[in-house]
């Protein structure tokens, strides 16, 4: 089952930040942080992924506190392509350990 | 070129048939997934699996079975259908060399299976 808290669902204006939280009290000192999107219809999405330290590609940035009992995700200039379900994961960085996902935050990117 | 295709895109069948989801991935990777999304959106793993193992689901039906004849294919047969198998199928596969995770996932576009 998942090991994380997100908020079902949040709105941000075109060309604001978004910031997508979430919970992971129970995190383990050797499971990763991995942040996932699925457009609609679509196949999910990998974005990013962090153990300890903050992470920024093209796509996003993550900040992991540093207790590491959450995270955010923070997609700097939102736009309406940005809408979907993101999904935060923990998952141990080891082979055969599957991706669990949880219920996501459905994210609405409004004009 | 797609990375993790699968075939087909949709897929109505009666009660009772089997059939069969194929999945193909170019990207070298060793080990693939398949996935369930049932009606209220929610992701869940069936199967992963590379050259040297098969992870199941334990809440999976034995009536699911997922037949990789190379690397680069994973099939997932399914027998008996019934009307509750009726969801969005989502392959996936990732390379792990040495233990570690060291890529990302990459996922099909789905294939939507409707049992009538």
């Amino acid at each position: 089952d998942a090991k994380t808290t997100q908020p079902p669902s949040m709105d941000c204006a075109e060309g604001r930040a978004a910031n997508l939280p979430c919970n992971h009290s129970t995190i383990s000192g050797n499971e990763y942080v991995y942040w996932y999107r699925q457009i609609h219809s679509q196949g999910p999405q990998y974005i990013i992924h962090g153990l300890k330290n903050n992470e920024t590609n093209e796509m996003a940035s993550l900040i992991i506190t540093e207790d590491r009992k959450s995270s955010t995700l923070i997609l700097p200039h939102a736009t309406l392509r940005d809408t979907a379900v993101y999904y935060c994961i923990v998952r141990v960085g080891n082979a055969g350990n599957m991706l669990t996902f949880g219920g996501g935050t459905r994210l609405m990117v409004k004009p | 070129d797609t990375a993790v295709s699968q075939t087909p895109k949709y897929l109505v069948t009666q009660m009772g048939n089997d059939k069969s989801i194929k999945c193909e991935q170019n990207l070298g990777h060793d080990t693939m997934y398949w996935y369930k999304q049932d009606s209220k959106k929610f992701l869940k793993i069936m199967f992963s699996y590379n050259n040297k193992e098969l992870i199941i689901n334990e809440t999976v039906p034995n009536r699911f079975s997922p037949k990789s004849p190379d690397k680069a294919h994973l099939n997932l047969h399914i027998n008996s259908l019934e009307l509750g198998d009726s969801a969005v199928y989502f392959c996936a596969s990732s390379h792990e060399s040495s233990g570690v995770w060291d890529t990302e996932a990459f996922f099909g576009q789905g294939t939507r299976l409707t049992v009538v």
